[in-house]
Parts: C-alpha cells; structure tokens; sequence
C-alpha cells in the first residue's frame, strides 16, 4: 500500500459526459502529480500541483483540468468525454517539488475510467 | 524527437537466473533515470534512481547502471524468483524538467 488513495476504484460513463477523479496523497507529501496510461500510449504524465499551485503540465487536454486543495487532496475533471479518454488515470504524490535531489513517486492504484 | 525504448516482447527466464531488462533513450540528457516495476491493473511502484554521474546502483538483489555515453541504462534482477514476474518501467528526469518521462516497459516472466 502506497498511502495513495484514489477514488473511485471504476467509472463507466457515455461520451460527452464529464467526471471527477480524486487522489489523497500520502500524508506529508506536497507534490501530486496525475498520470493516464492507455495501452497504446503508456504512461503520460498529465500535470503536476506543488502545495496547491500548478507547477508542470504536460500532455493534458484542454477538456481536462486539475486542482489541489488546501487539504492538499487533488480532482482531475474530465470534461466531454471520448471513447479514447478509456484509460487508467493514476495519482502519485512525492514530498517534494522535484527534481533536486530525489524524486521518488508514490503512485495510487488508479481509477480505470471507461467511455462507453 | 526524444524517444525511450524499453522491448517490447516479454522476456522468459529460469527462477534463479539473472534477469536484465534495456533502456535505451535518444535526444535526452537525463540527469536522473529511474526504474518502477508495475503489476497488472496496479500503480508502479518506484524501485530505483540514478543520477547521472553514477555508474552503478545497487539494493538487494537489484542492479542498474547508466551509460550516458551510450544512452543506455541496464536492469538487472539477480537470482530471480516468479514473484518478481511484472511489468519493469524506466523513467528519465532531465534536469530542470522535474517530470519522469516513462517508457513503455518491459514485461519480465519468470518461470519456477
């Protein structure tokens, strides 16, 4: 167990629609970071929060945004839904903002998220 | 464009073997490679990082090194057992990225 929690576990839902993903980080890490991983892509980091702020973003869509909260907890809302948006989404968290000296990520078991 | 490689066929090996696993990366200048090991339908799980001016890493009966000359990172699994049978990801940091670039993994079977 990771201390990562994601919620929920599964998500069936039809095109167009938009969904709330949620990961609570490990207790004490700052950093949380979401990550989709379809078969054909790999793991693609999605973006990153440091203590709140957003602080990296990669190759995340317009459809889709992220927040972090004061409690440090963090959704990933997927909005107009595609079948291609079929993946796992994983939360990882990290005490750091990264890079420096190390960057070991706690990833969470994911939320595997299907568009029907 | 920058690009990882890890193989993509399933290596096969004997328990007790040693298992090694490729990373091969171009057009980066990673300051930190990392490998996770990832079982199915699970979140990876981090296992170890190198930094680049580190040739050698050890835990256990884990081992990478790190080529920058030949871009290259190996993963070895010493005296291999079939609960170490998983998916293996390498993941490149450059310095002032911050973010792990993954590949897309090698699968690892071993077999009692």
């Amino acid at each position: 167990d990771s201390g990562v929690t994601q919620t929920p576990k599964h998500l069936i839902t039809a095109t167009g629609q938009r969904v709330t993903l949620r990961c609570s980080p490990r207790s004490g890490d700052l950093s949380v970071y979401w990550y989709q991983q379809s078969l054909d892509q790999g793991l693609q980091f999605l973006i990153q929060y440091y203590n709140g702020e957003e602080r990296a973003k990669g190759n995340i869509l317009e459809r889709f945004s992220a927040q972090q909260f004061p409690d440090l907890h963090s959704e990933l809302n997927l909005s107009s839904l595609e079948l291609g948006d079929s993946a796992l989404y994983f939360c990882a968290s990290s005490v750091g903002v990264a890079g420096g000296l190390i960057n070991e990520q706690f990833f969470g078991p994911g939320t595997r998220l299907t568009v029907l | 464009s920058q690009k990882i490689e890890q193989n993509s066929e399933a290596l096969n090996i004997q328990e007790g073997k040693t298992a090694t696993l490729t990373c091969n990366y171009t057009n980066y200048s990673p300051a930190y490679l990392q490998w996770y090991r990832q079982d199915p339908g699970r979140g990876p799980v981090f296992l170890l990082l190198i930094r680049e001016n580190e040739k050698e890493k050890r835990k256990e009966r884990l081992k990478v090194t790190f080529d920058t000359t030949l871009k290259q990172s190996l993963f070895h699994i010493t005296a291999s057992q079939p609960a170490d049978s998983a998916t293996y990801l390498c993941a490149l940091e450059s310095g002032g990225s911050y973010i792990p670039t993954f590949g897309r993994g090698t699968s690892l079977i071993v077999h009692p």
